[in-house]
């Protein structure tokens, strides 16, 4: 079974540029994250999509930020315009529906590296 | 009060000694506590995971000790590897969704 896949692995952009990250979620897994760490410092949730739709997005840092999730499957991340402080490590999730009995483990991408310069 | 607080920052073992990281947490609704591993240009990877109506859970060497009252757990690894030397993040969430990670404890096993 195929994992969580992100591309790009890398992005070198300048700041004010518009940068696309994409996340392929293990195949039937309807709980999609996406997460950031930053500097070294803790990995911090950004949202959560159920199927298509947006369950949670407390973690988004402001408008710039924007993910979409069409059909269910895929997901994007863009960030527009982006600004120094956006650089870090994205990271994607996934995991199948609470309450088939499954456990909650969520499964992690291997990461997009985002540098804005 | 959705902080989870990890210690040590690094922590460098001896091979065959155990290696001890501590989490503690704020919200006394959190009811998942994973441990995830994380490689260098991996992305983190659920090593062993509790919740909090048993105080531990064991898996080969690896065992989560769960403190409800204390708001606390921990990651003991037995007999520990040179392989096991990686980045430890604990988590903290409600029914699984959306993780609170703490910042990270940076293992080294010496061979």
């Amino acid at each position: 079974e195929a994992g969580v896949t992100q591309f790009p692995s890398h992005s070198v952009i300048e700041k004010g540029q518009t940068v696309t990250l994409r996340c392929d979620p293990i195949s039937g897994h309807d709980n999609l994250y996406w997460y950031r760490r930053v500097m070294g410092k803790e990995i911090k949730f950004l949202l959560h999509f159920v199927k298509e739709s947006k369950q949670d997005e407390s973690g988004m840092p402001n408008n710039r930020f924007l993910a979409e999730r069409t059909g269910g499957t895929y997901s994007t991340l863009k960030v527009q315009p982006a600004e120094l402080e956006d650089s870090g490590v994205y990271f994607c999730a996934s995991s199948q529906e609470f309450g088939r009995g499954v456990t909650d483990t969520q499964y992690f991408g291997p990461g997009t590296r985002l540098t804005v310069l | 009060q959705q902080q989870v607080k990890q210690s040590p920052q690094s922590l460098i073992v001896q091979k065959g000694g155990i290696s001890i990281i501590n989490c503690a947490y704020e919200n006394t609704a959190f009811d998942y506590f994973p441990w995830y591993q994380q490689f260098p240009g991996k992305g983190p990877a659920l090593l062993i995971a509790i919740r909090p109506d048993v105080s531990e859970k064991k898996e080969g060497r690896f065992t989560i000790s769960f403190n409800k009252s204390a708001k606390q757990f921990s990651l003991h690894i037995m007999d520990s590897q040179p392989g096991d030397s990686a980045t430890y993040f604990c988590a903290a969430s409600f029914y699984g969704q959306n993780f609170v990670f703490g910042p990270g404890t940076r293992l080294s096993v010496l061979p």
